[in-house]
């Protein structure tokens, strides 16, 4: 099973600022196939991004995904308030029973 | 608009039964893999099981397998997850999620429901 480390924990940042999130694999992922989400308190998650690098439908472009092998990480550039929330990857390239979720990041207003 | 409602959470006692639905609508539903995935309190999100369109394959995650059983009625636009021998550790939402993929399972997931909540306590 293909582990996914996600750091930091938590992100204390300011509105405007750039928020740099890392996922760390513990093999692998093949063909980048890697996936964020973000989830807000009560809410389900959301796809952000697929591939590594691909927005999902709606997704503003202040959002951006990169990274391949073990390392990816998933970039905001300027955080706007509906951003504060828990960002998780997630991956899907082993195997069905190998899908995975990283522990996941809150990015809280500092 | 696609739309997943799940229903059927209840507090159940260790060793228990539980049937999971998930209602679907606003895409065609017998063209996607479907999903479940949960969330206990407070925690992160963990990946139970997913059915092919055809429900001609299923998978499970080790923590749920031989316990849980998934299927669906594509006449009833409908997901379920069968949870028997329920265990404490088994308290989450659970979430019915759509599979990005369409005529290819993409193993990630663009539709999510609110989710349904489980607890199990004695």
């Amino acid at each position: 099973e293909i582990v996914l480390t996600q750091s930091p924990g938590t992100l204390s940042l300011s509105p405007g600022e750039r928020a740099t999130l890392s996922c760390r694999a513990s093999q692998s992922v093949s063909s980048s196939y890697l996936a964020w989400y973000q989830q807000k308190p009560g809410q389900a998650p959301r796809l952000l991004i697929y591939g590594a690098s691909s927005r999902a439908t709606g997704i503003p472009d202040r959002f951006s995904g990169s990274g391949s092998g073990t390392d990816f990480t998933l970039t905001i550039s300027r955080l706007e308030p509906e951003d504060f929330a828990v960002y998780y990857c997630q991956q899907y390239g082993s195997s069905p029973q190998g899908l995975t979720f990283g522990g996941g990041t809150k990015v809280e207003i500092k | 608009e696609v739309q997943l409602v799940e229903s059927g959470g209840v507090v159940v006692q260790p060793g228990g039964s539980l049937r999971l639905s998930c209602a679907a609508s606003g895409f065609t539903f017998d063209d996607y893999t479907m999903h479940w995935v949960r969330q206990a309190p407070g925690k992160g999100l963990e990946w139970v099981s997913l059915i092919s369109w055809d429900g001609g394959s299923t998978y499970y995650a080790d923590s749920v397998k031989g316990r849980f059983t998934i299927s669906r009625d594509n006449s009833k636009n409908s997901l379920y997850l069968q949870m028997n021998s329920l265990r404490t550790e088994d308290t989450a939402l659970y979430y019915c999620a759509k599979d990005a993929g369409g005529g290819r399972t993409q193993y990630y997931f663009d539709y999510w429901g609110q989710g349904t909540l489980v607890t199990v306590s004695s």
